[in-house]
């Protein structure tokens, strides 16, 4: 079993409309971070969220930490092709910082 | 910005030979660490390295890899004896308080 479950697995939607990437958890985390993935290359960082409760903005993305610092939720705002890609949650645990626990990751398609 | 950097790009190599692929974390960096992802799956954790020792590593990280930080900005990662299912891309990471960055990776393919 995955520490983190990262949902959906896959999601392809039409530009413009709204998504939501989850990142779930039993364990409580010490900060999660979402990255963005394009083929060939490696995870680009989109945001930290330390806080349980935090709320974070980048353009049309909105980041959650949730209260108990065991889950998090990725919100895209009207969805553009460029947003298309490979999203993954990661995570230290509270009680681990030698190691990063990844989700499996969100295949995202945003087709025009 | 500072960033994490790898070389090489992309490896070939011979199944039974040694690779060493190179990383220079971010410099006032203190966790490193390698994973490696096979083509189409998920990233898989390898290997952490704090105050010149290993961490944690994972039952993949065998006797066949070993990790060194030889100077003050290089960390490496070695694999004695390359095996098929050692092709995936490599990547570094460096840590500061909370946020752990990626370098670009290393394509290794093992013929």
């Amino acid at each position: 079993t995955q520490l983190l479950e990262q949902s959906p697995q896959f999601l392809s939607i039409q530009e413009g409309e709204n998504l939501t990437v989850y990142c779930n958890s039993s364990s409580v985390f010490s900060s999660l971070q979402w990255y963005r993935q394009e083929p060939g290359e490696g995870p680009v960082l989109l945001v930290t969220v330390v806080t349980g409760g935090e709320v974070k903005k980048l353009k049309r993305l909105t980041f959650q930490f949730g209260d108990a610092r065991k889950d998090s939720s990725l919100h895209i705002t009207a969805a553009q092709p460029g947003d298309t890609g490979l999203y993954l949650c990661a995570g230290v645990l509270s009680y681990n910082f030698n190691k990063f626990y990844f989700g499996s990751g969100t295949k995202l398609n945003v087709k025009p | 910005e500072p960033e994490v950097t790898q070389t090489p790009s992309h490896q070939v190599t011979q199944m039974g030979q040694e690779v060493i692929l190179r990383c220079v974390p971010i410099s006032n960096h203190l966790y490193f660490y390698w994973y490696r992802q096979i083509l189409g799956q998920k990233v898989e954790f390898l290997v952490s390295f704090y105050n010149n020792e290993i961490s944690e590593k994972s039952e993949i990280f065998d006797d066949q890899f070993s990790v060194e930080r030889p100077d003050g900005s290089n960390f490496t990662l070695k694999i004695r004896s390359t095996k098929l299912e050692d092709s995936a891309m490599y990547f570094c990471a460096s840590r500061g308080l909370e946020t752990q960055y990626f370098g670009p990776g290393t394509r290794l393919l093992v013929l």
